[in-house]
């Protein structure tokens, strides 16, 4: 496996503005996702965050409200951009360790007021 | 794109009794199917996971059936013990690009 962290680990914040979070891996990886969790819900794919490109998007999730950096193979950010109360969730990332498999972070509580 | 559905949404058994979370999926050309187990704000942890080319993987107390004809997957819980009470995901995807589909989840209670 491998050792995932992710910053912050929760935030509150007031809805207009937007949050940037850091997802750190203590190797490098080809592929890392970022996902969200609603609370009691399922994890919801946002997009797979590509080194050297830019990141590919599921449907209902686009670039301009959760922009994605991917600068290097151990390393990615999300943004949550101009927030509402809807955003308010648990983002996880993810890392496939060319094995099929993905591990995720810790997750960052997100509150929106 | 893949659907997964999971059945029970709930579920809640004896301690030392089997639990059994059912899953199915929509599209055929996904090949690789991990359980993940996600404890009160904890990030999931796979559990166990099966490859299409395998019917059945067994690991201590946990095993996972795959009916590739049927689209189904199921997960297995014998002995149940208090500290496997969680939020449990199925989830499908194809090897390629390695998209996970997951299902809705099932929370589990095992009572003592």
């Amino acid at each position: 496996s491998a050792v995932i962290s992710q910053k912050p680990s929760r935030d509150i914040c007031q809805r207009g503005t937007s949050l940037t979070i850091q997802c750190q891996v203590d190797s490098q990886v080809t592929m890392m996702f970022w996902y969200r969790q609603q609370p009691g819900q399922s994890l919801t794919l946002i997009a797979t965050a590509n080194q050297g490109s830019e990141a590919t998007y599921e449907s209902g999730f686009v670039i301009d409200k959760f922009p994605i950096s991917r600068p290097n193979l151990t390393f990615s950010t999300l943004t949550v951009s101009n927030m509402s109360p809807e955003d308010s969730s648990i983002y996880l990332c993810s890392v496939d360790l060319s094995t099929d498999t993905q591990y995720f972070g810790p997750g960052t509580r997100l509150t929106v007021l | 794109g893949e659907n997964v559905e999971q059945h029970p949404s709930t579920l809640s058994v004896q301690e030392g009794d089997s639990a059994v979370i059912k899953c199915t999926y929509s599209d055929s050309a996904s090949n690789y199917f991990p359980w993940y187990k996600q404890e009160l704000g904890k990030r999931p942890q796979l559990i166990i996971d099966i490859r299409s080319n395998v019917g059945e993987k067994k690991d201590q107390r946990i095993a996972v059936t795959l009916n590739k004809t049927a689209k189904h997957f199921s997960l297995h819980i014998t002995e149940t013990q208090p500290e496997d009470s969680a939020v449990y995901f199925c989830a499908a995807s194809k090897r390629t690009g390695n998209q996970f589909y997951f299902g809705t989840g099932t929370s589990l209670t095992v009572i003592p």
